[in-house]
């Protein structure tokens, strides 16, 4: 199971870009990366994968280094709604095993 | 559509009852999964299910059951309860190609064993 690095907290101004970091060094050529979100008491929400290229959806954007080693999610104008805990995962195979993520703050 | 459901949503257990817990999906999902969140703390992987009628451990199995007789639905069994067990159970599913889709979860049942 690839590794991911996460910084513990975050915080962002809110209208500004929130920027997550993610090291995943151990990655392997196949192993995609994940993104969900938690919101206080909420199930887990997907947010967004990627393999090699960047990515974009409705919620944010994927950032992957050429080399896969680690990778950005980008929420492009952050609101108060944003605030909640970001899991980055690399699953090796056909399940998700959590760590402790980055608890993103926005603030007011 | 309703997703992936989870009943009860609440629970308390008195030390050495037992529960069953029930997750339904109804988006024909091959994958399901269930985790439990301690207060504080990440989603560990309970037991997950590839498709109907298999189940496999994940990282903290013991004292849990669980069977998928049925394609929609993975239920989560609690034989003897213990007060460490008190936790937010989520259920998970997931299409069963997790390469282009991520899973979609359950709101969670809140479980107390006193």
């Amino acid at each position: 199971d690839a590794k991911t690095t996460q910084p513990t907290s975050m915080d962002c101004a809110e209208g500004r870009a929130a920027n997550l970091p993610c090291n995943h060094s151990t990655i392997s050529g196949n192993e995609y990366v994940y993104w969900y979100r938690q919101i206080h008491s909420q199930g887990p929400q997907y947010i967004i994968h990627g393999l090699k290229n960047n990515e974009t959806n409705e919620m944010a954007s994927l950032i992957i280094t050429e080399d896969r080693k680690s990778s950005t999610l980008i929420l492009p104008h952050a609101t108060l709604r944003d605030t909640a805990v970001y899991y980055c995962i690399a699953p090796p195979d056909d399940k998700i095993i959590f760590g402790k993520g980055t608890r993103l703050h926005i603030l007011p | 559509n309703a997703g992936v459901t989870q009943t009860p949503k609440f629970r308390v257990l008195k030390t050495g009852q037992s529960m069953t817990l029930l997750c339904a999906q109804d988006m024909n999902h091959e994958y399901m999964y269930w985790y439990r969140q301690d207060p504080g703390m990440g989603l560990r992987l309970i037991h997950y299910s590839v498709g109907e009628g298999t189940t496999a451990k994940g990282e903290v199995p013991d004292g849990y059951n669980v069977s998928r007789l049925k394609k929609q639905n993975f239920l989560l069994g609690l034989e003897s309860a213990a007060p460490s067990q008190t936790s937010v159970y989520f259920c998970a599913s997931n299409m069963g190609d997790t390469t282009n889709y991520g899973y979609t979860f359950g709101s969670g049942t809140r479980l107390t064993v006193v």
